[in-house]
């Protein structure tokens, strides 16, 4: 059983440019789901994909937009960059509709932007 | 928000039991407890969920009180490998993790 694999693992960025951060689901996951977590803090909601449809959304600005494709695979992009938008960016993937699980986490991608 | 408080730190010592307690005296009927922990630098690792029994799997142990307003996390024989921030966490299954600040749990020899 493999686990979710994002990619790349650091990235620096320059402000004004566009990301895209890249994530393999666990094998027979359907659903996907981002998360930002800024230094000291906890993970928090960007937004979560389901059968390829967006299913929730966190407090952030369209600037963030994701995809997932039908192998589950998923990708996130970050439009305009920020400074603020410097973090470690978790992806995270779960099985809907065969009882109650937990997400796995991959190990994030972490950017930075300058 | 996250629906949940707990105490920022705690401290253990190797092979004692770690209890972690978590309030939640919002909680809805159907949502679930969940329990993740995240190592430094790593992404955040599944524990255990309940929904109003207790419940025990090879990694821990989940205490729900009879009126879901709190619960309990138990390792019952912490290691150095357990030092982590522990995030008590409830929602509907399949829905969005809200995390708030977690207890980071320091285990010491």
């Amino acid at each position: 059983e493999t686990g979710v694999t994002q990619s790349p693992t650091h990235l620096i960025k320059t402000r004004g440019q566009q990301v895209t951060l890249r994530c393999s689901s666990q094998s027979g996951h359907n659903t996907v789901s981002w998360y930002q977590q800024a230094l000291g803090q906890g993970p928090q909601f960007i937004f979560q994909y389901y059968r390829e449809e967006e299913n929730g959304r966190g407090n952030f600005p369209p600037r963030f937009s994701g995809l997932q494709f039908p192998n589950y695979s998923s990708e996130l992009n970050v439009n305009a960059l920020e400074l603020d938008d410097s973090a470690l960016y978790l992806c995270a993937s779960s099985l809907l509709g065969r009882g109650v699980v937990g997400y796995t986490f991959g190990s994030g991608t972490r950017l930075t932007v300058v | 928000d996250a629906k949940t408080t707990q105490p920022p730190s705690m401290d253990c010592a190797e092979g004692r039991a770690a209890n972690l307690p978590c309030n939640h005296s919002t909680i809805s009927g159907n949502e679930y407890v969940y329990w993740y922990r995240q190592i430094h630098s790593q992404g955040p690792q599944y524990i255990i969920h309940g929904l109003k029994n207790n419940e025990t799997n090879e990694m821990a142990s989940l205490i729900i009180t009879e009126d879901r307003k709190s619960s309990t996390l138990i390792l019952p024989h912490a290691t150095l490998r357990d030092t982590a921030v522990y995030y008590c966490i409830v929602n509907q299954a399949g829905t969005a993790l809200i995390f708030g600040k977690g207890t980071t749990l320091s285990v010491s020899s």
